[in-house]
Order: C-alpha cells, then structure tokens, then sequence
C-alpha cells in the first residue's frame, strides 16, 4: 500500500525555466514532508522539508509547498539548472515512520 | 567529512548462502535504519535501532536480521537470500527519531542474488 505517490516518473525541463515536481499522500497523520534528491551511485541526500503546520517553506532556488486538504505537496525549482538533473523522492513522517515515494527523474536540458 | 559509509558497494551472493552488509556512520546519530529499495520502487523501511533498541517493521520478512554492536556500526544479515531479495540496501542514520530528524543515508549496497 503506497502511502506517498509520485506519480511522474520522469520530467525534463529547459535549462533556466522551472521544474515542479509533485507528490500525494493518503495519510492525514503525516505531519513532516520532506524532498529527497539522488544522483547514481550515491545515496539520497536531503534537499528541503516542510512541516505540516506551514503551507511553505523556501530555501534558495527550491520552494516546497504543501496543500493538506488536498494531501498534496510538491517542490519547484526555479531556475533550474543542469546540475539539478537527479531522482528526486518525496518522503512523508509521522514519528518514525518514514515512507518514500517511487522517484521523478529530472533532466535539465542545457 | 562525517558520514554513512556502506561497505561493500556491490555484493555478490548464491541463492540460500547468507550474506552480511555493513554500515558505519561518523555522525555519532543515536538512531541507524536499513531500507530495501527494488527496481524503480520507492525505499522500504525493513528495521531500525535507537541506540541498542530494535524495531522491526511488520513486514519485514524473518529472513532480515540486524546486529548494532555500537554506536558506528551496523548490519544487515541475510540468513537465505532468494532471488526476490535482489535490491539496494539503503542504510541511513538520524539523531533522533522524530519527524523532524533529517535521515542521512549512505550510498548503498545493490545486492545480487544467483
């Protein structure tokens, strides 16, 4: 049972433009979200998180916001850049229970 | 640099022999975790220790065991691999474990089960 979706499993945008990935959840008692980002061969590194009682939380070029009713959160990047291309996971807690979604693929075109 | 450290990267085993992976961290984190993640899955939670306190999670299959000797170290024995059990294991570490405790994850061990 999936309780964090993401349901692009790959997204490309243009160099300078902006990526939006997004994520769902089915668990109201989530109160931590969290992006996750990946190159190969390394393990994921943490990028933002957000906690439940705030709609936004921004950190340089990444943004994350989170809607609650909609149980849906989703990370922009702006301007994206050609380093950025990576598996990014969402990640939703609640204690220590800790669930990951499958992964966008993002490809930053030069 | 603090870090996770798995060793090894790759490791090869035969159906049923068992096989060990191990984790090391630097962070001095109370709590260390392993996840399983399949082909173009998302990572599964299998177990977790705070400091010497074992919590396995209810699916994780009796094949999956976990040793945490110390503070640094931690492993992940696989007493008879099957083939389904082909993945990369995913160790990562946290200074607590509440919500807001970032997890620090190594680089992984894909396993390979013949």
């Amino acid at each position: 049972d999936q309780q964090v979706k993401q349901n692009s499993p790959s997204l490309s945008v243009q160099e300078g433009r902006i990526s939006i990935l997004n994520c769902d959840y089915t668990n109201s008692m989530f109160d931590y979200f969290l992006w996750y980002k990946k190159y190969p061969a390394e393990g994921p590194t943490f990028l933002i998180s957000i906690s439940s009682i705030k709609d936004k939380n921004e950190d340089g070029r990444f943004t994350v916001f989170l809607n609650k009713s909609a149980k849906h959160l989703s990370l922009h990047i702006v301007p994206s850049q050609p380093g950025d291309s990576a598996v990014y996971f969402c990640a939703a807690t609640t204690g220590n229970q800790f669930y990951f979604g499958t992964g966008t693929s993002l490809t930053v075109i030069p | 640099d603090a870090m996770v450290i798995q060793n090894p990267r790759y490791q090869v085993t035969q159906f049923g022999k068992p096989v060990t992976l191990s984790c090391s961290q630097t962070l001095n984190h109370n709590v260390m975790y392993w996840y399983q993640q399949k082909s173009s899955q998302a990572p599964k939670l299998l177990f977790h220790y705070y400091d010497k306190d074992f919590n396995n999670e209810a699916d994780t299959p009796d094949n999956f065991q976990s040793r945490r000797p110390n503070t640094s170290f931690c492993f992940l024995d696989i007493r008879s691999p099957g083939l389904g059990d082909a993945a990369m294991y995913l160790c990562a570490t946290s200074r607590g474990a509440a919500s807001t405790d970032t997890q620090y994850f190594g680089p992984g061990t894909r396993l390979t089960v013949l």
